[in-house]
């Protein structure tokens, strides 16, 4: 089975931190995607990544980037931290034309 | 862009019945995919089912098939004889069918509570 692992099942951070997000999948998907979950409004994509060192901005890029130096690892960073960007974080990866594996997700709080 | 429209933020059935989700969405591509993806309250997203819209034919896996209308831009997921485990987030997904096109694009989501 595809595993998706991201490093923090729950995270609290200050306002103004900079916040990093990992997530590692391990069946050489070269497709990888960050995803904020949010009540009524589902999921929305911030970053994806079709190779190594590429990324693209998805709907909702503002206050995040985004870094992949390896195949399996694809990282989320936060700046600068702020409390609208509190929510829940999913990370997702796959095989090109295949369905999405999503890990278990990161729960941020910013305070 | 593309939107997924979910306009039931809850839903709750009884056990062993039939409930039906629903789904809408608005394109103007002529080939894509449509997923319904489930999140229980461990908060991994499984893929429920998929459907291929150059298929007529609605997809149906186990207990859970969709009625799949084109033309109306309809993509809605009937759970027959409903169990507990069913009881989670539903989601409803759309990705484009051009070459490349890889990212997802979701619905709000629907609870759905699952009542003994």
């Amino acid at each position: 089975d595809v595993k998706v692992t991201q490093s923090s099942r729950y995270l609290v951070k200050r306002t103004g931190e900079k916040v990093f997000l990992e997530c590692v999948q391990d069946m050489d998907h070269e497709n990888m995607f960050w995803y904020r979950q949010d009540p009524g409004l589902g999921l929305r994509l911030i970053y994806f990544s079709y190779d190594v060192k590429m990324k693209e901005k998805g709907d909702i890029p503002e206050g995040y980037s985004v870094s992949r130096e390896k195949k399996e690892r694809f990282s989320l960073i936060l700046e600068s931290a702020s409390t609208n960007q509190t929510s829940m974080y999913l990370c997702a990866s796959s095989l090109t034309y295949s369905p999405l594996h999503f890990g278990n997700g990161t729960r941020l709080t910013v305070t | 862009a593309q939107t997924v429209t979910q306009s039931q933020p809850e839903m709750s059935v009884q056990e062993a019945e039939t409930v039906t989700l629903s789904c809408t969405y608005d394109t103007s591509e002529s080939d894509y995919y449509l997923f319904w993806y489930k999140q229980p309250p461990s908060r991994q997203m499984i893929l429920v089912i998929r459907q291929e819209a150059y298929k007529q034919q609605n997809a149906t896996e186990n207990r859970f098939s969709v009625n799949f209308q084109k033309a109306a831009k309809s993509f809605s997921l009937k759970i027959s004889d409903s169990q507990l485990g069913d009881a989670a987030m539903y989601f409803c997904a759309y990705r484009s069918a051009f070459q490349g096109a890889q990212k997802l694009v979701f619905g709000q989501g629907t609870r759905l509570t699952i009542n003994p």
